[in-house]
């Protein structure tokens, strides 16, 4: 059961440039949505992460930008860098009887060129 | 502060023979989780500890996979018998309570059945 839809499933940019990734969801009750980095031989870090109280949230050079009525949420990476270069995963959670769970996007490669 | 220690880092099996993978979570973290990921894909949630209490199960093939944490601390992953379909990488994270959203992750161990 795929709940968080995530795309593009592969991203080339050039230094300098900006890297944008777009997730989607299917349940209302979500309300947390991070974004999670991971390198090769990694595993997955927090990057950023965004409540649907608001519509966007900047960290450096990361930007979360959510849209609550069209159920999207999205990272933009500004001056994206070779050091950028990783799989990048968006996920949602919503808070349940015995905790919170998280769902996985299927994820995105990013390549930044020098 | 050490973080999500796991091992081994790689195992070769051939089917049918059993396998186990053992975490060690950040210290004061009382949620552990172990998830699978696919090749290409975002990790999947396996199992859930709050202290030395599964939480969630729900998506564990029990069938086949046992999962333990005695003392609420450290936690073993068992397959017996393994299957080709279980070739992946198997992750765990653990976060300071049950309701805490950021999860910190190992760096997996990356399971090959022959």
């Amino acid at each position: 059961q795929q709940q968080v839809k995530q795309s593009p499933q592969s991203l080339i940019v050039q230094k300098g440039g900006i890297s944008i990734i777009n997730c989607a969801y299917e349940n209302t009750a979500f309300d947390y949505f991070p974004w999670y980095q991971q390198f090769p031989g990694k595993g997955p870090a927090l990057l950023i992460a965004i409540r649907p109280d608001v519509s966007e949230k900047k960290e450096g050079r990361f930007t979360i930008s959510f849209n609550k009525s069209a159920k999207q949420f999205s990272l933009h990476i500004m001056d994206s860098q070779p050091g950028d270069s990783a799989t990048y995963f968006c996920a949602a959670s919503m808070e349940e009887t015995s905790g919170s769970r998280l769902t996985f996007g299927e994820g995105t490669q990013l390549t930044v060129n020098p | 502060e050490a973080g999500v220690v796991q091992s081994p880092r790689y195992k070769i099996i051939e089917k049918k023979q059993p396998v186990a993978f053992w975490c060690n979570p950040i210290s004061g973290h009382n949620t552990l989780y172990w998830y699978l990921q696919n090749l290409g894909q975002g990790p999947e949630l396996l199992i859930r500890y709050e202290n030395e209490e599964a939480v969630d199960d729900s998506q564990l093939p029990k069938d086949r996979f046992s999962a333990e944490r005695l003392k609420g601390v450290d936690s073993t992953l068992k397959i017996q018998p393994a299957e080709l379909g279980d070739s992946a990488v198997y992750l765990c994270a653990s976060s300071l309570d049950v309701w805490g959203n950021e999860q910190f992750f190992g760096p997996g161990t990356r399971l090959t059945v022959l």
